[in-house]
């Protein structure tokens, strides 16, 4: 069955250290977002991309950058993790013919200390 | 720009119906979104509503009114795996979503 993943499912990291999250789909869908989750905040989109070589920002993009060698995977580095990156991360697939609906990941928690 | 409210918590009886309100501005518009999300679990999509009016999917029924910016998701019949957070959201332009911070439903016994 096609699906989405995520790993690692729960990281804990020190400020200051690159982090990468890994997305991983099957779907074969050319859109693919990455969003935070925090309490009172809902989702908030950190970077999306249209398909292989095309990465866009989002409203909380600062921190972090994705790169998009493939159609399948969209990972997500956080180039110098900070305590306010700890958070919820959701990756999310959707196709440009059906695109009200998006396929969450599990989601990775990530922890910075 | 987009702007979503919706209530942060909603507590309801098991058996009972329960209204969740939406209300949302947007720039251009193509459709509102439901989703479920249960306690460390990811979203899962529930309805979209592109035209005015009430569609029903078994328990759970969306409304939409776009001249009021006012959406509503009904749940009958409550059952106790309906706790959860009920997220509204709107399209942001491509093929982006913009979230609500999303309703967090409490089913009591």
């Amino acid at each position: 069955d096609a699906e989405i993943t995520q790993s690692p499912r729960h990281k804990i990291t020190e400020t200051g250290r690159q982090v990468t999250l890994a997305c991983h789909q099957t779907w074969n869908h050319n859109n693919m977002f990455w969003y935070r989750q925090d309490l009172g905040h809902g989702l908030r989109l950190i970077h999306y991309s249209y398909g292989v070589q095309d990465t866009n920002k989002g409203e909380v993009s600062d921190g972090y950058s994705v790169s998009r060698s493939n159609t399948e995977d969209l990972p997500l580095t956080l180039e110098s993790a900070a305590s306010s990156q700890t958070s919820v991360y959701f990756c999310a697939s959707s196709t440009e013919v059906s695109q009200e609906t998006q396929y969450f990941g599990p989601g990775t928690r990530l922890l910075v200390l | 720009g987009q702007n979503i409210d919706q209530p942060t918590e909603m507590t309801a009886t098991e058996g009972a119906i329960v209204q969740i309100n939406c209300t949302y501005q947007t720039s251009g518009f193509n459709g509102l979104f439901w989703y479920q999300q249960h306690a460390g679990e990811a979203p899962t999509f529930l309805s979209y509503n592109v035209l005015d009016g009430l569609e029903e999917k078994g328990r759970f029924s969306s409304f939409l009114s776009r001249s009021k910016g006012y959406s509503y998701l009904l749940l009958k019949e409550l059952q106790m795996k309906d706790s959860a957070s009920y997220l509204c959201a709107v399209p942001g332009g491509g093929f982006k979503t913009i979230f609500g911070a999303g309703t967090r439903l409490f089913v009591k016994a």
